[in-house]
């Protein structure tokens, strides 16, 4: 079957730095990505990964390797405002998106 | 209209009435979903279309139907609720064959089924 495992929750301070670990076992792989949810909101796009390594965008940045099938979204200089879930995903070889049940990141002052 | 728009975005429903989701994007993209979105489970494909006049199912398609009669809109219908749809709903568009093929989501609707 396919699963996308993420820890259900974390806590961080603000000004920190916190790591959310994703691993996947699907049918095929043609990229993972990360969402944001704000709580009462809609999810919005946050990283893509197809090739291993890191993708840096400002303060966030996401790694890959498909070969241990395992990804991190990195959050530098935590806000307040980061606090949301965040969503891993994978595409499939049907080209669908399978999706963790989220990490909930909780900033604390 | 500026992305996607859905309604309404919240609907009290009961048990055995017929309801439909509304959908709408002005992107022009040309796929198209329906995700549901339960307490500590991930999103959830309900249906898709990759394209006006193509449908598909998803992982939990049972109870839902869906068209896809032009590009801008998809609707989805609940033909005989049951309290076990008691959900939020996602509808979200993609543009096929772009660099990242990003889903792009609508903001919800609330549906309880009582």
């Amino acid at each position: 079957g396919q699963n996308i495992d993420q820890p259900t929750e974390m806590t961080a301070t603000e000004g920190a730095i916190v790591q959310i670990n994703c691993t996947y076992q699907t049918s095929g792989f043609n990229g993972l990505f990360w969402y944001q949810q704000h709580a009462g909101e809609a999810p919005t796009f946050l990283s893509y990964n197809v090739l291993d390594g890191l993708e840096e965008k400002g303060r966030f940045s996401s790694f890959l390797s498909r070969s241990k099938g395992y990804s991190y979204l990195l959050l530098k200089e935590l806000q307040m405002k980061d606090s949301a879930s965040y969503l891993c995903a994978v595409r499939d070889s049907n080209y669908q998106l399978i999706w963790g049940a989220g990490t909930k990141l909780i900033i604390k002052p | 209209i500026a992305g996607i728009t859905q309604a309404p975005t919240s609907q009290i429903l009961a048990a055995g009435r017929r309801m439909t989701l509304r959908c709408t994007q002005d992107m022009r993209h040309n796929a198209m979903y329906w995700y549901r979105q339960d307490l500590g489970l991930g999103l959830r494909l309900i249906h898709y279309s990759n394209t006006a006049g193509t449908t598909g199912k998803g992982e939990v398609p049972d109870g839902y139907s869906v068209s896809r009669a032009n590009t801008d809109d998809f609707p989805l219908t609940l033909a005989s609720a049951v309290p076990s749809q008691t959900s939020v709903y996602f509808c979200a568009s993609r543009k096929r064959g772009g660099s990242t093929d990003t889903q792009y989501f609508g903001p919800g609707t609330r549906l309880t089924v009582l």
